[in-house]
């Protein structure tokens, strides 16, 4: 079955670490998308990729990083300098950016020690 | 600035019992339009969307939703609940002409036996 597999689905990280999340998806979508989600402030866009090697800043960009070296790959990278890096981290796509949805990996959760 | 507005954190109702979701929303054009579902710990789930044409939109799992232009809403109903409706429900909105989707703050709904 088609779907966006994201991994690993719990991560613990020490201060000062950096952590990749991943991200696959083979549904041959186009586009690709990191959301934060914090209890009671809904999703909030880190990144976006419309096309491979080429990705744009969300409204949450500062602390984190990511790649699109192909098209079925968005891994994020939560680096040292996101001051509060713990939250659920869920991973998206969609096909057809005019008129698509976007659908939803099941999620990381990412706790700092 | 886009925006989408949940007005309800919380709501209880019990089983059988009707369901409004509100979801309003802040654009200047005509939007696209999406509910999605989120069960504890898991990614969203697509509802239903409303891109154009007929105002009423039947989604899965019973509910619909009603785009109101001249009240800038697009609430989300269902005509009786079941303890399995039991989940956060976010409301989305999407500019056509742009390639970010604005989530809401989300409504998390309770269900008595």
């Amino acid at each position: 079955d088609g779907g966006i597999t994201q991994s690993p689905k719990y991560l613990f990280r020490k201060e000062g670490q950096n952590v990749t999340l991943s991200c696959e998806q083979n549904l041959n979508h186009d586009a690709m998308y990191w959301y934060r989600q914090d209890p009671g402030q809904g999703l909030r866009l880190i990144y976006y990729s419309q096309i491979v090697n080429d990705f744009q800043k969300g409204d949450i960009a500062e602390g984190y990083s990511v790649s699109r070296e192909k098209k079925e790959s968005f891994p994020l990278t939560v680096t040292s300098a996101q001051k509060n890096p713990t939250a659920f981290y869920l991973c998206a796509s969609v096909l057809n950016q005019g008129t698509g949805e976007l659908f939803f990996g099941e999620g990381s959760r990412l706790t700092v020690l | 600035a886009q925006s989408v507005t949940q007005p309800d954190i919380h709501i209880t109702v019990s089983e059988g019992a009707s369901l409004e979701l509100r979801c309003n929303y802040s654009y200047g054009a005509t939007p696209y339009l999406f509910w999605y579902v989120q069960s504890p710990g898991q990614g969203l789930q697509l509802l239903l969307k409303y891109f154009s044409g007929d105002t009423l939109v039947q989604g899965i799992k019973g509910f619909e939703a009603e785009f109101k232009r001249s009240q800038s809403s697009f609430n989300l109903r269902k005509p009786s609940v079941h303890w399995s409706d039991a989940a956060e429900y976010f409301c989305a909105v999407k500019n056509s002409g742009t390639y970010k989707y604005i989530f809401g703050t989300g409504t998390r709904l309770k269900v008595l036996a």
